[in-house]
């Protein structure tokens, strides 16, 4: 299995700004994805994270809005741009390893004002 | 037609039942399939992976049911700790990137 650290663990923003949201993989893997789960609802595929290479992003879901770095294969970050009280939600990094299992960080719940 | 569907529940059963969650998904190219547990407010747990051939994992079972498009979870021996949400998961477009079902609420009582 796979550890995974996610910082911040929460936040609460104004709209209007932006969050990065860090995450970190204990052990290298080739796949990282990010997640989001609004209240009451079940996790929403925003992007894959490619390592060296642009983003692959979900139906609804623009660069623009959840710029993503993956500078290696251990670590990727998600901003949250010009946020507004939609944005509210919980942003999950997760890893797939060789196992063909995939494996989520705690979460980082964001809360916009 | 949603991805991958879930009878929300909630499930009330007591300790010692068993229960059993059914989930469908719709794109039958879809290859690789899971359970997944997420108690309140922390992130999904695998469970387990789902084989074609079913699979069990203690009081757990996972069944597969290509032709019908359904992946099947049984808990036997019901216990306090079971109770959480039970997502299913199907592989999207034949990547590595998972389609989530909305989940299955189980509270377990004594």
């Amino acid at each position: 299995s796979a550890v995974i650290s996610q910082k911040p663990s929460r936040d609460i923003c104004q709209r209007g700004t932006s969050l990065t949201i860090q995450c970190q993989v204990d052990s290298q893997v080739t796949m990282m994805f990010w997640y989001r789960q609004q209240p009451g609802q079940s996790l929403t595929l925003i992007a894959t994270a490619n390592q060296g290479s642009e983003a692959t992003y979900e139906s609804g879901f623009v660069i623009d809005k959840f710029p993503i770095s993956r500078p290696n294969l251990t670590f990727s970050t998600l901003t949250v741009s010009n946020m507004s009280p939609e944005d509210s939600s919980i942003y999950l990094c997760s890893a797939w390893t060789g196992a063909n299992e995939q494996f989520f960080g705690p979460g980082t719940r964001l809360t916009v004002l | 037609r949603k991805e991958v569907e879930q009878d929300p529940g909630p499930f009330n059963v007591p300790e010692g039942a068993t229960v059993a969650f059914n989930c469908t998904y719709s794109n039958s190219a879809s290859q690789s399939f899971f359970w997944y547990r997420q108690d309140c407010r922390k992130e999904p747990k695998l469970l387990m992976s789902v084989y074609s051939s079913g699979n069990e994992d203690g009081r757990f079972t996972a069944q597969l049911n290509r032709a019908s498009q359904y992946i099947s979870l049984l808990i036997r021996d019901s216990k306090l700790s079971d109770s959480a949400t039970y997502l299913c998961a199907v592989n999207a477009n034949s990547g590595y990137a998972l389609n989530f079902g909305k989940g299955t609420s189980l509270l377990v009582t004594p």
